[in-house]
């Protein structure tokens, strides 16, 4: 069955590094990858999208590599702040999936 | 938000009774879902729509049922509710899907406890 891996348990990291949270998925051959944000008490915001064709996205400190080979994405925020902090759900679909979410990884970013 | 509306956003209601959900959008998306969220599981569909009229069970459509009978709202009943449906609903909403892939906009939230 189609399966997706992220992290359960919470990242912490300090203030000014980089933040990377992994994204692994089994039994998939989606055509995009998408990474949300989820602060507590509300709905999941999205953050950015990868096509299966390409290998690397950015959006100001935000950096999503996509490795169809290794059916991994990774998400990377750089120099991260405080308000960083928030779970990131990642989302694979494409062709006749609808998106499915996987469960998601908290990041705390330590002052 | 991006014109997209639930209600209520709280609800405690009894085993047994039924319950509807409402989503209404303002940005005549075509596709609508319906989540559930609950700790341990993330984001599962529970069903979605494609347009007025069609919609399509998701992962954990039992005890569940929708219906779209206008392209700006979309609801989701729970015909007798039971105490393993208490969580948090969340509807969204996508423009296009499948290989047109773009982004989904969720509502706030739905904190529904069954007792």
């Amino acid at each position: 069955s189609q399966k997706i891996e992220q992290n359960s348990e919470a990242l912490n990291i300090q203030e000014g590094k980089t933040a990377t949270l992994t994204c692994n998925y089994t039994n998939y051959s989606p055509a995009y990858l998408q990474w949300y944000r989820q602060d507590p008490g509300r709905g999941p915001v999205f953050l950015l999208l990868i096509r299966e064709n390409e290998k690397e996205k950015r959006k100001e400190r935000l950096k999503v590599t996509f490795d169809t080979t290794l059916k991994q994405s990774l998400f990377h925020i750089t120099a991260s702040q405080p308000a960083d902090s928030a779970t990131y759900l990642c989302a694979l679909g494409g062709g006749s999936y609808i998106p499915t979410f996987g469960r998601g990884t908290s990041l705390i970013v330590h002052p | 938000d991006a014109g997209i509306t639930q209600s209520p956003r709280h609800k405690v209601t009894e085993t047994g009774t039924p319950v509807t959900l409402r989503c209404h959008q303002t940005e005549n998306h075509r596709y609508m879902y319906w989540y559930r969220q609950d700790p341990g599981h993330g984001l599962r569909l529970i069903h979605y729509s494609y347009g007025v009229k069609d919609t399509d069970k998701g992962e954990v459509s039992d005890g569940y049922s929708v219906s779209r009978s206008k392209t700006e709202d979309f609801l989701l009943t729970l015909e007798s509710a039971t105490s393993s449906q208490t969580s948090v609903y969340f509807c969204a909403i996508s423009p296009t899907s499948g290989t047109e892939n773009t982004e989904a906009f969720f509502g706030q939230g739905t904190r529904l406890t069954v007792v």
